[in-house]
């Protein structure tokens, strides 16, 4: 089974700051893990994934995250929140990999990031 | 040229009353899912289908009714709703094993 853990459900920096979206996973396979931000109404958008290759991975908006298999862990950073990048984040994880290839996502419970001007 | 549409956006109706919700995607994917989203933001998996096969059903009533009439549509239809189907219902899709593409969602409300 696997599961994720995303510790704070309310982050709050201020603009021009570090964020920080800690995410921790659960799984028998080896992973792909993906976040993805929600805006207000609107659906799920990819921010970045791992699946294979470097563990340091890049993606839109500024935000980056790395893949640590010691610490089963798959932190969110930005070096500078901006205004528009309040909204709710969730990390996944997929056993995909190695699995079946039917494997849904699991989903942390989310992460509201608040950026104070 | 919307890559998961979902119809409608908003849905509000009375207890006991029957609902479809219909999703499509152009993407070409083999698997499809419906999502379900809690007052509390939570998402967790309802169905998957691949290539119009179900292939997961997470122990959701059998009022919930899931349908594929083809690899690009997954319609979900549901029976004598209930308060505590009120939800953010959201259709995804896939090609597996790579990352899933969500639709805009359906705000259900039952009043």
């Amino acid at each position: 089974a696997q599961s994720v853990t995303q510790l704070g459900s309310h982050v709050s920096v201020s603009e021009g700051a570090l964020v920080l979206l800690r995410c921790n996973y659960s799984s028998s396979v080896p992973p792909y893990l993906f976040w993805y931000v929600q805006y207000p109404n609107q659906g799920l958008q990819l921010l970045l994934k791992y699946t294979t290759g470097a563990t340091l991975v890049k993606g839109i908006n500024g935000f980056e995250a790395e893949f640590k298999k010691s610490e089963t862990s798959f932190h969110l950073t930005k070096p500078s929140a901006h205004m528009s990048d309040a909204s709710d984040y969730f990390c996944a994880v997929s056993g995909a990999r190695g699995g079946s290839g039917n494997t849904p996502l699991v989903f942390g419970k989310g992460t509201r990031l608040s950026v104070i001007a | 040229d919307t890559a998961v549409s979902q119809t409608p956006k908003y849905l509000v109706t009375q207890m006991g009353n029957d609902k479809s919700i219909k999703c499509e995607q152009n993407l070409g994917h083999d698997t499809m899912y419906w999502y379900k989203q809690d007052s509390k933001k939570f998402l967790k998996i309802m169905f998957s289908y691949n290539n119009k096969e179900l292939i997961i059903n997470e122990t959701v009533p059998n009022r919930f009714s899931p349908k594929s009439p083809d690899k690009a549509h997954l319609n979900l239809h549901i029976n004598s709703l209930e308060l505590g189907d009120s939800a953010v219902y959201f259709c995804a899709s896939s090609q597996i094993p790579y990352e899933q593409y969500f639709g805009p969602g359906t705000r259900l409300t039952v009043t």
